[in-house]
């Protein structure tokens, strides 16, 4: 079935420093692609998305693009903040399901130091 | 426009109590969803709820688990005789139609099993 795999954390860099966080995914047909991030305490926000192949999502200086050919969606971001430590979540709607229903990978904790 | 609300945010409960977790979507948002968040594990999608129905609860357990979202009020997790393996955190969504719109969450309730 349709999966979502995640790049293990936690994840650990210093203030300025460039970020990649994988997600590679397996799914049937091509449903569209969901970051999401969870600071302490919080619930999920979607943080970008896109929504078909060669799709750029980006927002806060986040970016990640649809990868038909070797079915990923990285997360990628040039220069982190303190303030950008939480937990990010890659996403897709299983086929045939609604983009409510999403399967989540396993998430990659990411802190930054000043 | 308030978020998605839901109560409690923490709950306690002993061995074969009953946990009731209630979520209110954002206004105007017909469409909710639960999910369950284990230590350390990605979100797990439990069940897609609309007025009065229940679209699709694959991934609620078979037992002891219910949901449900009335014509009035919000929508009600409920977990029957809990077990210490139900210590989790809840998450509830709520999207305004089923496909090609964004879900948003709430903050979640942290249910502890002692």
């Amino acid at each position: 079935g349709d999966s979502v795999t995640q790049m293990e954390g936690p994840v650990t860099l210093s203030e300025e420093a460039f970020l990649t966080i994988n997600c590679t995914y397996t799914a049937t047909g091509y449903p569209s692609l969901f970051w999401y991030v969870q600071y302490p305490g919080e619930g999920l926000q979607l943080l970008l998305k896109a929504t078909k192949a060669d799709d750029k999502g980006s927002n806060k200086g986040f970016e990640a693009t649809y990868r038909k050919e070797t079915t990923s969606f990285h997360l990628e971001k040039g220069s982190v903040q303190v303030s950008d430590s939480a937990v990010y979540f890659c996403a897709l709607p299983p086929y045939g399901g609604s983009q409510g229903n999403l399967i989540f990978g396993k998430g990659t904790k990411l802190s930054v130091k000043p | 426009n308030a978020g998605v609300m839901q109560n409690p945010r923490h709950l306690v409960r002993r061995r074969g109590q009953e946990a009731r977790l209630r979520c209110s979507p954002m206004k105007g948002h017909s469409h909710v969803y639960w999910y369950r968040q284990l230590p350390e594990e990605g979100l797990k999608f439990m069940v897609y709820l609309q007025k009065e129905n229940i679209i699709d609860e694959s991934g609620m357990p078979k037992e002891r688990f219910s949901a449900e979202f009335p014509k009035e009020g919000p929508s009600i997790l409920r977990i029957q005789q809990v077990v210490r393996g139900d210590s989790a955190a809840y998450f509830c969504a709520s999207s305004p139609r089923d496909r090609n719109t964004e879900a948003f969450f709430g903050q979640g309730t942290r249910l502890t099993v002692v």
